[in-house]
């Protein structure tokens, strides 16, 4: 089994609708991340959570939310999804060290 | 400021060493990685080094570090097909702090020919 898994793997979606993607961990973390890669620009924190009671934006946090039900599940919604909010999504979890495990990613398209 | 940056592509052949470049801009990091991105995967460290180090060679790779400049290097000699990947440089922001926090470059897109 994976250490974090991401669900769904694919998804299209019309603008405007909720969608949540969800990130579970085995690896017993504490650090869960967010972040979207776009083509040129790299991985861009959207959001980050250090335990279950903390939450903090990242960079790009405007028009997303998360939640952090569990230490092992951090999930990312979009509450109206908009087309240029189509990229491919990565749950990511470290220790600390730095030294980050990352899901398979999450492509969305939004049309 | 929080900004890491990379050259977007680099081509060598099979043979070459490769050498993807990054610049940071926050001198607080400590840490210092390269992560690689195969197609159609998530990211997997590749190295790391320390803020106190100049130099860590791991087999066929060597990691440079200029903390006056802020410029990281990655090395990799020998490059084979199997490399072609996107490498991505990070730092980690006050490690062990309330701010922890990893932020990835641009991403270097390496082309290895045969």
């Amino acid at each position: 089994d994976a250490d974090v898994t991401q669900t769904p793997r694919n998804r299209i979606t019309k603008t405007g609708k909720r969608i949540m993607l969800e990130c579970s961990q085995t690896k017993g973390h504490d650090r869960m991340y967010w972040y979207r890669q776009d083509p040129g620009l790299g991985l861009q924190l959207i959001y980050y959570s250090f335990d279950v009671k903390d939450i903090n934006k990242g960079e790009i946090s405007d028009g997303y939310s998360v939640s952090r039900q569990a230490q092992a599940k951090f999930s990312l919604s979009l509450e109206s999804a908009i087309p240029n909010q189509t990229a491919l999504y990565f749950c990511a979890t470290s220790d600390g060290t730095g030294e980050a495990f990352f899901g398979q990613g999450t492509r969305l398209t939004v049309v | 400021g929080e900004d890491v940056e990379q050259s977007l592509f680099l081509s060598v052949r099979e043979g070459d060493s490769s050498v993807i470049n990054c610049t940071y801009t926050d001198s607080s990091s400590t840490y210092l990685y390269w992560y690689k991105q195969e197609p159609g995967a998530g990211l997997q460290l590749l190295t790391y080094i320390f803020s106190n180090m100049d130099m860590k060679q791991d087999q066929r790779l060597t990691v440079l570090l200029n903390k006056k400049d802020k410029h990281l290097s990655l090395r990799i000699a020998d490059t084979q097909t199997g490399d072609s990947a996107i490498y991505f440089c990070a730092e980690i922001l006050n490690y062990g702090g309330a701010t922890n926090k990893l932020i990835f470059g641009t991403g270097t897109l390496l082309a290895v020919q045969p």
